[in-house]
């Protein structure tokens, strides 16, 4: 089956760096989405890999590791607004998403 | 406003009811997707169309049925409403599955059945 692994719940420190683990097992693979979602709001989406290595965009980058099924989710200098939950999907060979549960970022001051 | 527009917002009902979520989007985009979330559980497909003449089952399709009325609106129907349809529904566009094609998410639409 497929399946897509992420912690539930990671807590961090405001102005501190955290990194969001997602590892996959899919029929294929095209392409790796991170997405935010703030509690009862809709996702949004953050980054996009479908090659290997990093993608930086501010203060957040995502890596992937296509040989290992590994992506993780970075976040620099941490604002409290940067509490929420972060979703890894992967895109499989027909196309379609297959989501993780989501991983639940507690920030503190 | 929002480029994807749910309603209702918030609904409860009882069992054997049926339910409609309408979805319109002003993004032009031509898919269009029902998701449901439930907690501890990832995004689940519901159903999806690639245009209006294009309905397709997703992960979870018993229990519910669609309509793509125009390209812009795309609503989800529960024909006799059940408590463990309970849930977050979301509506999404995305503008081509290929390279990329990000999902664009509406607000979402919460309903509890009785």
């Amino acid at each position: 089956g497929q399946n897509i692994d992420q912690p539930t719940e990671m807590t961090a420190t405001e102005g501190a760096i955290v990194q969001i683990n997602c590892t996959y097992q899919t029929s294929g693979f095209n392409g790796l989405f991170w997405y935010q979602q703030h509690a009862g709001e809709a996702p949004t989406f953050l980054s996009y890999n479908v090659l290997d290595g990093l993608e930086e965009k501010g203060r957040f980058s995502s890596f992937l590791s296509r040989s290992k099924g590994y992506s993780y989710l970075l976040l620099k200098e941490l604002q409290m607004k940067d509490s929420a939950s972060y979703l890894c999907a992967v895109k499989d060979s027909n196309y379609q998403l297959i989501w993780g549960a989501g991983t639940k970022l507690i920030i503190k001051p | 406003d929002a480029d994807v527009t749910q309603t209702p917002r918030n609904r409860i009902t009882k069992t054997g009811k049926r339910i409609m979520l309408e979805c319109s989007q002003t993004k032009g985009h031509d898919r269009m997707y029902w998701y449901r979330q439930d907690p501890g559980l990832g995004l689940r497909l519901i159903y999806y169309s690639f245009d209006v003449k294009d309905i397709n089952k997703g992960e979870i399709s018993d229990g519910y049925s669609v309509s793509r009325q125009a390209q812009a609106k795309f609503s989800l129907s529960l024909e006799s409403a059940i408590p463990n349809q309970t849930a977050l529904y979301f509506c999404a566009t995305s503008d081509f599955a290929g390279e990329a094609g990000e999902l664009f998410f509406g607000e979402g639409s919460r309903l509890t059945v009785l």
